[in-house]
């Protein structure tokens, strides 16, 4: 399977604990994006990567949030703190990409929904 | 900023028959990308269809295309001869000079 993958698919915790998504995109990908989506809702943006470096970041994202892509592969989501609020679906997407093109086609995973008890 | 509305929360459709789900948008960039992914019950958004805002005809993908008016910045999908496996949320997004910034979504259910 050459798309992008996420794990894990599920992930239940209780308010107040630490989550850890990881995202794997498309090898010859080098960007990579996080979304969250919350019920009826589009996605909304978070942060994205290029290559390792963080180039945008969303005003959605917290302080509580972190996300890190260390060698410019895979890319991990770290959510400390978990509030209630943070139950969503964590979509991670990835695309190639040299300058900002309109056209660029982002290819999404299948998600991580999180669930804060 | 850019803003994409979906007023349509829910559309009904019999098999075979075409739909138009509605897309309006607004953006100040000059240059922008309009897309359609589709959602299923999976939650993997699938790539449907793209218009560049300078292409002067509009996009086609097999059973899907884009009705792409620039002057009344639409760009409302076109599903022809639908079928049972087209039942998903479908989204609208555009790029610009920022990331793609997605709408509500249309439900969309097709019967047989």
């Amino acid at each position: 399977d050459t798309g992008v993958s996420q794990d894990p698919r599920h992930k239940i915790t209780k308010r107040g604990q630490n989550v850890t998504f990881r995202c794997d995109p498309i090898s010859e990908h080098n960007r990579l994006y996080w979304y969250r989506q919350t019920l009826g809702q589009g996605p909304e943006f978070l942060t994205y990567f290029q290559n390792e470096a963080q180039l945008e970041k969303s005003r959605l994202l917290s302080d509580r949030f972190s996300a890190e892509r260390p060698k410019g592969s895979f890319s991990t989501l770290e959510i400390q703190r978990t509030e209630q609020g943070d139950s969503a679906m964590y979509l991670c997407a990835s695309s190639f990409g040299q300058s900002r093109a309109t056209n660029e086609k982002l290819f999404f995973g299948s998600g991580t929904q999180l669930s804060v008890l | 900023a850019q803003k994409i509305t979906q007023t349509q929360p829910g559309m009904f459709v019999q098999e075979k028959e075409a739909v138009t789900l509605d897309c309006t948008y607004d953006t100040s960039d000059p240059s922008y990308g309009l897309f359609w992914y589709k959602q299923p019950s999976s939650g993997e958004m699938i790539f449907l269809i793209y218009q560049g805002s300078y292409d002067q005809q509009n996009a086609t993908e097999g059973r899907y295309s884009l009705n792409f008016q620039k002057a009344r910045k639409s760009a409302n999908l076109v599903i022809s001869a639908s079928q049972l496996g087209d039942s998903a949320m479908y989204f609208c997004a555009m790029t610009g000079y920022s990331t793609l910034t997605f709408g509500k979504g249309t439900m969309l259910l097709v019967s047989p």
